[in-house]
């Protein structure tokens, strides 16, 4: 079983539309949790980050942890052509330990 | 949050050439991270690389093929060694955001081309 498991899409929603991409852990121990946006070619930049159970909402976006489902997902509203990227989602099992990433969701958001 | 400047941003090389990147943070930071993106893959640690001591690697990757350095709190280098067209990749530096369970933020990346 992968450590972090993304669908890899791509996920193609219309433009205004919520884009929702989803992300399952298999460490139980994870404490921190990351979604990274990646451009083609350009290095992945941090779009939010959680750490407790629940939501957490950052202008359009909103990140969702549920750390019995072993579940994090992130939401984007109002989608915009520029939302374009493959999403990355990172879990951390805490202290200065390595960062995990899944294989990224490709997202497509539809002018 | 931390700004990492990563250089080269890009080089093409010979095989059997090697190539040495370059990291440097604007703040110290205690845990400096080196992935691995091939092509249409996600990103892969290679090594942590933690301030006077030895990296450690990950499986599959080892210090003869790719040594790093970390003299000080603010600096890193990864080393391509011997390098054969399958090590076009990009290559990324990392650091952790200066407490436990903060963010990790990113160089801009070296996309190295072996021909």
């Amino acid at each position: 079983q992968k450590e972090v498991e993304q669908n890899s899409g791509p996920l193609s929603v219309p433009e205004g539309a919520i884009a929702s991409l989803n992300c399952t852990y298999s460490d139980r121990g994870s404490q921190s949790f990351f979604w990274y946006r990646q451009y083609s070619g350009k290095s992945p930049e941090l779009i939010m980050f959680i750490y407790s159970n629940g939501d957490k909402e950052d202008g359009r976006f909103t990140a969702q942890l549920n750390k019995a489902s072993q579940y994090v997902s992130l939401l984007i509203r109002d989608s915009q052509p520029s939302d374009s990227a493959t999403y990355l989602c990172a879990v951390n099992v805490g202290g200065y330990q390595k960062v995990t990433f899944g294989t990224g969701t490709k997202l497509q958001v539809i002018p | 949050s931390a700004v990492i400047s990563q250089k080269p941003s890009r080089d093409i090389c010979q095989r059997g050439t090697s190539l040495t990147i370059q990291c440097q943070v604007d703040s110290q930071v205690t845990m400096m991270f080196w992935y691995r993106q091939q092509p249409g893959q996600s990103l892969t640690l290679i090594a942590t690389a933690n301030q006077g001591s030895e990296a450690t690697y990950e499986s599959g990757f080892v210090i003869d093929k790719f040594p790093i350095s970390r003299p000080n709190l603010t600096f890193s280098t990864l080393t391509v060694s011997n390098m054969s067209p399958e090590d076009s990749s990009i290559y990324l530096c990392s650091a952790d955001g200066g407490q436990p369970n903060t963010e990790a933020f990113f160089g801009q990346g070296t996309r190295l081309t072996v021909v």
